[in-house]
């Protein structure tokens, strides 16, 4: 069956420029995640939803850093001003429900590097 | 949010069984205890929750003492695909999910 897909899976930016990051969660499910993963470490949280509201971003690093998911389904994290520090994987998972111990899904990722 | 500690990495040989402890001395009552898989360019797999006792599924068994202060991820058997890091996590009604650094189990023939 269709699992968590994200896109693109690869992105190169150049300093200072704004990317997009695309996250199409298995249907159906009621919460989204986000996550950065830099090289050699664990996932650091990121931001929640539970369908449309977004209920907890307190793990975005600045105000550069926004997400969103509208229609309660797909999500966009977008990163305005690109710096090299933003340099890593950024995951995304989803679980059916909103209990906080739920099994979350997590797609591939999308690799940022920023020059 | 309850802390977790892992071992930084682990070896072991095909065929061997493999036990992960992690200490998570500030657990919670509502807490549960999950483990997590990561191979390399992919995202964290599920393995195994369990609140207390004992879990087992056809991937692993996870054992939690009375006192939830620790619980160890078993893989029985491992092969050189079992090569990867796994995450002890412990997770209740919140949503900020902490991951920590992980255990790097390398498996060599």
């Amino acid at each position: 069956g269709a699992g968590v897909s994200q896109s693109p899976r690869y992105k190169v930016a150049k300093r200072g420029q704004d990317v997009a990051l695309r996250c199409d969660p298995i249907s159906g499910h009621v919460s989204l995640f986000w996550y950065q993963q830099a090289l050699g470490q664990g996932p650091e949280f990121l931001t929640y939803f539970q369908n449309e509201a977004q209920l907890d971003k307190s793990g975005l690093p600045s105000d550069r850093f926004f997400a969103e998911r509208p229609e309660g389904s797909v999500s966009t994290l977008k990163i305005q001003r690109t710096q090299q520090e933003d340099s890593a994987v950024y995951l995304c998972a989803s679980s059916l429900v909103s209990r906080g111990s739920d099994t979350q899904y997590f797609g591939p990722g999308t690799r940022l590097t920023v020059l | 949010l309850a802390k977790t500690t892992q071992p930084i990495s682990m070896d072991s040989y095909e065929g061997q069984e493999v036990n992960i402890t992690c200490s998570h001395n500030n657990i919670a009552t509502n807490d549960y205890i999950t483990w997590y898989q990561q191979f390399p360019s992919q995202g964290p797999r599920f393995i195994i929750q369990g609140y207390k006792t004992k879990v087992t599924n056809e991937v692993a068994s996870l054992f939690i003492p009375a006192d939830r202060k620790s619980s160890t991820l078993s893989l029985p058997r491992v092969s050189l695909s079992d090569t990867a890091v796994y995450y002890c996590l412990v997770e209740s009604g919140g949503f900020k999910t902490i991951f920590g650094a992980g255990t790097r189990l390398f498996v060599k023939a």
